[in-house]
């Protein structure tokens, strides 16, 4: 079983800065089978990334997913308000998910 | 507008069963694998169960084998999940979600589970 790594586990930044979040897996991870979805508090969970880099439909080009192997990211370019909020990364063999990473403006 | 509704969570003395319910909406139901995954009280997510097109396959994570039974109606676009011999730690927040080659592209709103005396 692949075991999903995330870090830091609490990011603090200010609206406008760069948020580059980290996703270690145990294993390898195939075929790029990796997704990072957003959670706001008392919300569902939100596709973000699939495929490590796609964009997710309606989602902004401010997120973007890179990596491969067992090294992955997720960056927002420039933090608005809403996003901060949780975040996880998941791989599809076994479904997976990270620990989540909450973003929080300090 | 792709729309999953949960219900039929509530609060269920250990040893208890309940059974969830997710109304599927604004696409072909029958085309997609579906899930089930939960959400304990402050934690991470946690995938449950899933289940083929079809029906003719399902997947269960370990703790849950045994107790747990995920079907589906595509005439209903229904699914569903059948939860015998209720723990503590099956206290969570049950979401329905969409499959779509391994990640979820729709989710619904959740239905709280709680498992308590």
């Amino acid at each position: 079983e692949i075991v999903l790594t995330q870090s830091p586990g609490t990011l603090s930044l200010f609206p406008g800065e760069r948020a580059t979040l980290s996703c270690r897996a145990s294993q390898s991870v195939s075929s790029n089978n990796l997704a990072w979805y957003q959670q706001k508090s008392g919300q569902a969970p939100r596709l973000l990334i699939y495929g490590v880099s796609s964009r997710a439909a309606g989602i902004p080009n401010r997120f973007s997913g890179s990596g491969s192997g067992t090294d992955f990211t997720l960056t927002i370019s420039r933090l608005e308000p809403e996003d901060f909020a949780v975040y996880y990364c998941q791989q599809y063999g076994s479904s997976n998910f990270g620990g989540g990473t909450k973003v929080e403006i300090k | 507008e792709v729309q999953l509704v949960e219900s039929g969570g509530g609060l269920v003395q250990p040893g208890g069963s309940l059974r969830l319910s997710c109304a599927a909406s604004g696409f072909t139901f029958s085309n997609y694998w579906m899930s089930w995954v939960r959400q304990a009280p402050g934690k991470g997510l946690e995938w449950v169960a899933n289940i083929k097109e079809d029906g003719s396959e399902q997947y269960y994570l370990d703790s849950v084998k045994g107790r747990f039974t995920i079907s589906r109606d595509n005439a209903k676009k229904s699914l569903y999940l059948q939860m015998n011999s209720l723990r503590a730690e099956d206290t969570a927040v049950y979401y329905c979600a969409r499959d779509s080659s391994g990640h979820y592209n729709a989710w619904g709103q959740g239905t709280l589970v709680t498992v308590s005396s």
